[in-house]
């Protein structure tokens, strides 16, 4: 059973489009997070929900929404899609306080 | 605000050679340090993680990394590298709801 895991893996879509990423885990934490990791690798922050509440958004253009329908899910939409959303996004889930975050696989957004 | 810097970007070791991999953090409080590793096309995996105690930390793959306070360095080692170790490596650490990572450094194996 993979702990994290987010669907699609590869997504390559059209300037202007909506798409949403799903990430689901089974570690039972109470937290999870979205990365963007760019193409130098950098990897950033954008959001953090603890229990279904959004606790962290890091200045994300509110074109990303986040939605956790319960502890074990948080999807990600992106709405109007730019060219410069074209990164790789992972999923992470982790027990509050702890700071020790388990990732999932990544999905790689090609924005064309 | 936490930072970290990873003053190398690509290290090259001949396998079985050692390595030490650099991570500086700025932080105003006690830190929670981590390294990951991320091998090409994969996720982050959690190599080793420091909270409290014994300064020294052993993690999977046979790694390391000492925590020294006065030089606000968690830096990461491995007496004998490889070549599956060839990746992409992370030092994070935690404060005020989140991680921050470093800009990673990238670990290319020669055989």
């Amino acid at each position: 059973d993979t702990a994290v895991s987010q669907t699609p893996k590869y997504l390559v879509t059209q300037m202007g489009n909506d798409k949403s990423i799903k990430c689901e885990q089974n570690l039972g934490h109470d937290t999870m997070y979205w990365y963007k990791q760019d193409s130098k690798k950098f990897l950033k922050i954008m959001f953090s929900y603890n229990n279904k509440e959004l606790i962290i958004n890091e200045t994300v253009p509110n074109r990303f929404s986040p939605k956790s329908p319960d502890k074990a899910h948080l999807n990600l939409h992106i709405n109007s899609l730019e060219l410069g959303d074209s990164a790789v996004y992972f999923c992470a889930t982790g027990q509050d306080r702890s700071y020790e975050q388990y990732f999932g696989p990544g999905t790689r957004l090609t924005v064309t | 605000a936490q930072s970290v810097t990873q003053p190398d970007i690509h290290i090259t070791v001949s396998e079985g050679a050692s390595l030490e991999l650099r991570c500086n953090y700025s932080y105003g409080a006690t830190p929670y340090l981590f390294w990951y590793v991320q091998s090409p096309g994969q996720g982050l995996q959690l190599l080793l993680k420091y909270f409290s105690g014994d300064t020294l930390v052993q993690g999977i793959k046979g790694f390391e990394a000492e925590f020294k306070r006065s030089q606000s360095s968690f830096n990461l080692r491995k007496p004998s590298v490889h070549w599956s170790d060839a990746a992409e490596y992370f030092c994070a650490v935690g404060g005020a709801q989140k991680l921050v990572f470093g800009q990673g450094t990238r670990l290319t194996i020669n055989p």
